[in-house]
């Protein structure tokens, strides 16, 4: 079993939807990171968290420590929020979730 | 501006002739990392620096070294590649490992080895 699992693995949906994708782990943690990458490759840092709740315009994250879970929000996602969405746990060395492929449809 | 530069972003080259892939970064960060991302698997660590001459494996070292002379670079090199070397490599880097801070990502290299 992966120490890092992202669900769903693809979500397809509409723009305006809101999206949640969800990221569980199993080990302890100090910290947790959500990024995205492009179509093209790059990867961009979203959010670091150790606790509670981050929002950065039409995205919010959340980490529940205690269930061992944390959520990645889109409020009225558009079509370039089109990207693969990947988990990462910090515990002593990073480890990375397999990510989530997001599609915005117009 | 705050930036991790990797280069070539594309390279096809044969099997057996080495090639160095350079990364550097102008955030005075302690720590950089060389990951390579296949389909299906994700991101694997292929090794690691936490300072100036510090370097270590990661998950997936066989056939790469690195080397850490400087604090802003952190080459990669395949003495002599192979097809299951063909991947999209990424160089990163944050101030520094202990409490998993901001990450910084290069663009990526895709390296084809033929």
């Amino acid at each position: 079993k992966n120490e890092v699992e992202q669900s769903p693995q693809n979500l397809t949906a509409q723009e305006g939807e809101f999206i949640t994708i969800n990221c569980s782990y199993s080990v302890g943690i100090s910290a947790l990171h959500w990024l995205q990458q492009h179509p093209g490759g790059g990867i961009v840092s979203l959010f670091m968290l150790s606790s509670g709740k981050k929002k950065h315009g039409r995205l919010i994250a959340t980490i529940n420590i205690q269930e061992k879970h944390s959520s990645l929000h889109i409020t009225a996602s558009h079509p370039r929020d089109s990207a693969v969405y990947i988990c990462a746990v910090f515990n002593y060395q990073l480890i990375w979730g397999a990510g989530t492929k997001l599609i915005i449809k117009p | 501006e705050a930036q991790v530069t990797q280069n070539p972003r594309y390279l096809i080259t044969v099997t057996g002739k080495k090639l160095t892939v350079t990364c550097s970064q102008n955030m005075n960060h302690e720590y950089m990392s060389w990951y390579r991302q296949d389909p299906g698997l994700g991101l694997r660590q292929i090794y690691y620096s936490m300072n100036v001459e510090v370097t270590d494996k990661g998950d997936v070292p066989e056939g790469y070294k690195v080397s850490r002379k400087e604090k802003r670079n952190f080459p990669l090199i395949l003495e002599s590649p192979s097809p299951n070397q063909t991947s999209l490599y990424f160089c990163a880097s944050s101030l520094n490992r202990v409490f998993g801070n901001t990450i910084y990502f290069g663009e990526g290299s895709w390296l084809t080895v033929v």
